[in-house]
């Protein structure tokens, strides 16, 4: 059975630095692997996925999230982090048609 | 474009009651699904609907959630005779036919019960 599993559930990071949230799946074959975000009170709404291909995917908001199948990871980056990025962040895999299987998600806290 | 659409937005009842949540996906989306999220959790997935054939009903955690769709469009999900422990917040998905579209998320009901 697949699984996601979100290694961190709270990350702060200062306004403008760097930030890697991480992700490890496990699947047989190459999931399909999505990123996900939350802000309070509204639905999830699509970062970027990977299905096949490069392995470095661009997103939106500035976000690349990096496919590595030796390490069985799919962690997300942003190379300067806003104010308005601080939300619940939620990894996801699939196999094509079936329900996503949700990371617990990662909670993440922007500092000035 | 209009995106998903779940109503209503909160929904607070009393113990023992049912109550029946609504979903109308992105038009053209043949595949819907619902998931539930407590607090502090993932999303949990719940049941799965794709085109005309039986939907997949393999993660109702109960028999007293049921889910309908007729063909194409609305969804509805029915909780029968409410726990507390229902109390979560329901998310529909809706996704295009083709094995690499994303899921489209609703905003979500957020389910209270009392």
């Amino acid at each position: 059975a697949q699984s996601v599993t979100q290694p961190d559930i709270h990350i702060t990071v200062s306004e403008g630095a760097s930030l890697e949230l991480r992700c490890n799946y496990s699947y047989g074959a190459t999931p399909y692997l999505f990123w996900y975000v939350q802000s309070p009170g509204q639905g999830l709404q699509l970062l970027l996925k990977y299905f096949s291909g490069d392995t470095l995917v661009q997103g939106i908001k500035g976000f690349e999230a990096e496919f590595k199948r030796s390490q069985s990871s799919f962690n997300l980056r942003k190379p300067s982090v806003h104010w308005s990025d601080a939300a619940e962040y939620f990894c996801a895999s699939s196999s094509g048609n079936t329900p996503l299987v949700f990371g617990k998600g990662t909670r993440l806290s922007v500092i000035a | 474009g209009a995106g998903v659409s779940q109503s209503p937005s909160n929904k607070v009842t009393e113990k023992g009651k049912d109550v029946e949540l609504r979903c109308d996906p992105i038009s053209g989306h043949t595949a819907l699904y619902w998931y539930r999220q407590r607090l502090g959790q993932g999303l949990e997935f719940l049941i799965y609907f794709q085109g005309n054939s039986a939907p997949d009903k393999s993660g109702l955690p109960s028999d007293r959630f049921s889910a309908e769709r007729t063909g194409e469009s609305v969804s509805t999900l029915t909780i029968q005779r409410t726990q507390q422990e229902d109390s979560a917040v329901y998310l529909c998905a809706s996704r295009q036919t083709g094995a690499n579209q994303p899921q489209h998320f609703g905003d979500g009901t957020r389910l209270s019960i009392l």
